[in-house]
């Protein structure tokens, strides 16, 4: 079993449409959880960053996270074109450099206008 | 944040070559690190670069092959030594800044 599990799409939603996105995860470890977008042949761009379990809101996304189930989740409200990318969750079981970022594959998003 | 530059942004090699990518950072940084983001496959961390140390290599990955260089806080080389194929990927650099990683553009690296 890989530590960081995500599906890779693709997954095309309606513009508007709300979407969901979602890692698991093997090491109860963890306790960092990152959601990074990646645009096409661009580096990956940090969108929230959450410690422990319970939920962030950022705008339209909201990022959750469950520790007793392994799972963590992004929601994206009202969801336009330009948020289509690649998705990529990312944990850590320590802050910082201290702890090496475990990335999932990365699910693509197109949102269709 | 931080604004984060890459150079080559690509370069096709021939195998047993090898190249070397630049990272510059507009800031001061003590932790840098080096990815590589195999098609289909997750990020995966080749190495920490401290400055004034010497890399930290994950498992895996070993100096010979992937030797980096951290001359100040603001820039770092990774090179990619004699290349085979399976070296064509994408190469990240990325930095910390408090407890967050940012990442640069990236270098699509194809090996012939």
């Amino acid at each position: 079993q890989k530590e960081v599990e995500q599906d890779p799409g693709p997954l095309s939603v309606p513009e508007g449409a709300i979407v969901s996105l979602n890692c698991t995860y093997s090491n109860s470890a963890f306790q960092y959880f990152m959601w990074y977008r990646q645009y096409s042949r661009k580096g990956p761009e940090l969108l929230m960053y959450t410690y422990s379990s319970g939920n962030k809101e950022d705008g339209r996304f909201t990022a959750q996270v469950d520790k007793s189930s392994k799972y963590i989740s992004l929601f994206i409200r009202d969801s336009q074109p330009s948020d289509s990318a690649t998705y990529l969750c990312a944990m850590s079981g320590y802050g910082g450099s201290q702890g090496n970022l475990i990335f999932g594959k990365g699910t693509k998003l197109s949102v269709k206008p | 944040s931080a604004v984060i530059s890459q150079k080559p942004s690509r370069d096709i090699c021939q195998r047993g070559t090898s190249l070397t990518i630049q990272c510059q950072v507009d800031s001061q940084v003590t932790m840098m690190f080096w990815y590589r983001q195999q098609p289909g496959q997750s990020l995966t961390l080749i190495a920490t670069a401290n400055q004034g140390s010497e890399a930290t290599y994950e498992s895996g990955f070993v100096i010979d092959k992937f030797p980096i260089s951290r001359p100040n806080l603001t820039f770092s080389t990774l090179t990619v030594s004699n290349m085979s194929p399976e070296d064509s990927s994408i190469y990240l650099c990325s930095v910390e800044i408090g407890y967050e990683q940012y990442f640069g553009p990236g270098t699509r690296l194809t090996v012939t």
